[in-house]
């Protein structure tokens, strides 16, 4: 079974500073998707970012990027340029190929990351 | 992505009583999931539901407890029964898209 680790559970960051979450995970797959999602005090989760393991280039949207070491089974979040918006709660989750029928979530436990102005 | 609705948004229920939530997409999915977060705790996933199929139940979820519907590609429901205060939580419905899933507001339920 896949497990995820997020060993952070809190972190702080100032306005406009980058901060860096990170994750890790065990797999004896060789192919899976990496996500990040954002749970704001709101509850709602929202997909920030995703990766696909047979890719080597790393995934950006926008100030939102990862470093994926799959050797190390590594899947750090970078945020540049800290907003106040981006308070809330990050999820790193694995996720099997579709073509195993198996698209379920694994959550690590989550970091909450604070903004301060 | 895919628009998702959930209601109730939140509900207090009295213990051993059932309350049925509501998932509702805006367009046609074949796999929607359902979820639950206990109080700051991570997602856990209860069941898959695919249309035209029998729900799939992860370990320590039974169907007696959390029977699924799941009667269209746009449409699923969640009933959590003979409730307890240990069934407060956040459930949470998501979508599989080629992207990634997307989930629903939530449901906050309260047992007293």
């Amino acid at each position: 079974a896949q497990t995820v680790t997020q060993s952070q559970p809190e972190m702080s960051v100032q306005e406009a500073e980058t901060v860096t979450l990170s994750c890790t995970y065990d797999t004896s797959e060789s192919d899976y998707y990496l996500f990040w999602y954002k749970q704001p005090p709101s509850r709602q989760m929202i997909l920030v970012i995703r990766q696909e393991a047979y890719k080597q280039q790393n995934a950006t949207e926008n100030r939102f990027s990862v470093n994926f070491q799959k050797a190390a089974k590594s899947f750090s979040l970078k945020i540049s340029d800290s907003q106040l918006g981006d308070a809330a709660m990050y999820f790193c989750a694995y996720r099997s190929p579709p073509n195993f029928g198996n698209e379920k979530l694994t959550f690590g436990t989550g970091t909450r990351l604070t903004i301060i102005p | 992505s895919a628009v998702i609705s959930q209601k109730p948004s939140r509900d207090i229920c009295q213990r051993g009583t059932s309350l049925t939530i509501q998932c509702q997409v805006d367009s046609q999915v074949t796999m929607m999931f359902w979820y639950r977060q206990q109080p700051g705790q991570s997602l856990t996933l209860i069941a898959t539901a695919n249309q035209g199929s029998e729900a799939t139940y992860e370990s320590g979820f039974v169907i007696d407890k959390f029977p699924i519907s799941r009667p269209n590609l746009t449409f699923s429901t969640l009933t959590v029964s003979n409730m307890s205060p240990e069934d407060s939580s956040i459930y949470l419905c998501s979508v599989g898209t080629p992207r990634g899933q997307y989930f629903g507001p939530g449901t906050r339920l309260t047992v007293t």
